[in-house]
């Protein structure tokens, strides 16, 4: 079975906090994407990956970086964190986009809340 | 630019009735769409995608989709649900102009009463 790995179900952090999230596939896929979960707004794409070092911003990018160092792992850094960056963020991966490759796979998503 | 729509926010819906959720997306030369399906505390997973071929999509437990490209619309249906079926169902679609990225609609809560 492919599994994303998200390094913390549950974390709780201070405003002005530099955070990072984790996320580890096994499955040595290339994309990788950062979604945040908010009640109503469904998922927002906030950055993904095509391949190593790669990264495309994706729809609400500002207050988050990313880094892929390795194929494997694409964190999610909070560089200062604020009370509206509290949210459900989610990892996923993927094959490349050939049509019989194309499903997403997610990780079971860590709840942050900057307090 | 929204990519996906749907349509509504919340779905109530008696045990062994049919369903149906409703999803729009932003009409594309190419599209791949997908419906995912998230449990109480659970991550996503998915139901089915429509990649090319033949319209309608069955997926599993019993949920199926009919792409209309002419309406730009997937909307996933299901003939008789059951409480367990309770969950937010997620539409999503990769629009190929775009890439490979994936964009996710607000998402439907199905809940199942007996």
């Amino acid at each position: 079975d492919v599994k994303v790995t998200q390094s913390s179900r549950y974390l709780v952090k201070r405003t002005g906090e530099k955070v990072f999230l984790e996320c580890v596939q096994d499955m040595d896929h290339e994309n990788m994407f950062w979604y945040r979960q908010d009640p109503g707004l469904g998922l927002r794409l906030i950055y993904f990956s095509y391949d190593v070092k790669m990264k495309e911003k994706g729809d609400i990018p500002e207050g988050y970086s990313v880094s892929r160092e390795k194929k494997e792992r694409f964190s999610l850094i909070l560089e200062s964190a604020s009370t509206n960056q509290t949210s459900m963020y989610l990892c996923a991966s993927s094959p490349p986009g050939l049509p019989e490759n194309t499903e997403a796979f997610f990780g079971q998503g860590t709840r942050l809340t900057v307090v | 630019a929204q990519s996906v729509t749907q349509l509504d926010s919340q779905v109530p819906v008696f045990e062994e009735a049919p369903v149906e959720l409703r999803c729009n997306y932003s009409s594309s030369v190419s599209v791949y769409l997908f419906w995912y399906v998230q449990y109480p505390n659970q991550g996503l997973q998915l139901l089915l995608k429509y990649l090319s071929g033949s319209t309608l999509v069955k997926g599993i437990n019993g949920f199926e989709a009919e792409f209309n490209k002419s309406q730009t619309s997937f909307h996933l249906r299901k003939p008789s649900v059951h409480i367990s079926d309770t969950a937010e169902y997620f539409c999503a679609v990769i629009l190929m102009e775009y890439g490979n990225k994936l964009v996710f609609g607000a998402g439907t809560i199905l809940r199942v009463k007996s």
